[in-house]
């Protein structure tokens, strides 16, 4: 297992366009978590998943954000309506369903122009 | 809300130095989690705490859980250019499941 991958890793978008971000967690983790992080701040929580299931999310985490998690393998966030101030970079982790440690992907970049 | 906060903001120093920064919390914490990171790369797991006092090593690094459950401090031994980057401590407090992070600890190493 190579770890948590995370596509794209970059991606340029016109303000008001829809983006969609695909994480797929190392393969024996249950929980998969999503975070966004701006330039010079530590990442902030979005939201995470137990197998399919939807546990937590932030309520930095507006109606334009969905996250799915169908099969309880990779996960997607999708962002409809994009803002500049979307533009971040966002994380993907993954752990053990008991396990307190996380580890993270190689972030995915967005910018919205 | 739950809150992390991280000292010194950044560190300058020269390679040999050694380093020390804390990260203290305004909750009990169960977990606390060091990571660095690089720019444009995600943050990557240094070292991980679970029991009030326990110190662990890795490398030229070492960590400590703080006793009162709300600190814990990374320090680095022998400082090389490499160990440039910013670190974040992590921790997940005893009634919630999600992991907050720091604002972090900017390192710079100066050869």
């Amino acid at each position: 297992d190579t770890g948590v991958s995370q596509n794209p890793r970059h991606k340029i978008t016109k303000r008001g366009q829809n983006v969609t971000f695909r994480c797929d967690p190392i393969s024996e983790h249950n929980r998969l978590y999503w975070y966004r992080q701006t330039l010079g701040q530590g990442p902030e929580f979005l939201t995470y998943f137990q197998n399919e299931a939807q546990l937590e999310k932030s309520r930095l985490l507006s109606d334009r954000f969905s996250a799915e998690r169908p099969k309880g393998s990779f996960s997607t966030l999708e962002i409809q309506r994009t803002e500049q101030g979307d533009s971040a970079m966002y994380l993907c982790a993954s752990s053990f369903a008991k396990g307190n440690t996380i580890y993270f992907g190689e972030g995915s970049w967005l910018t919205v122009v | 809300g739950q809150q992390l906060n991280q000292s010194p903001q950044s560190m300058f120093i020269q390679e040999g130095e050694d380093v020390s920064m804390n990260c203290t919390s305004s909750s009990i914490f169960n977990t606390w989690l060091w990571y660095k990171q690089e720019p444009g790369e995600g943050p990557v797991l240094l070292i991980a705490l679970y029991k009030a006092g326990e110190l662990t090593s890795n490398g030229r690094l070492t960590a400590q859980f703080g006793i009162t459950r709300k600190d814990s401090f990374l320090n680095i031994s022998a400082s090389i250019p490499s160990d440039v980057g910013i670190y974040f401590c992590a921790g997940r407090e005893t009634s919630y499941d999600k992991v907050i992070f720091g604002p972090g600890t900017s390192l710079s190493v100066i050869p």
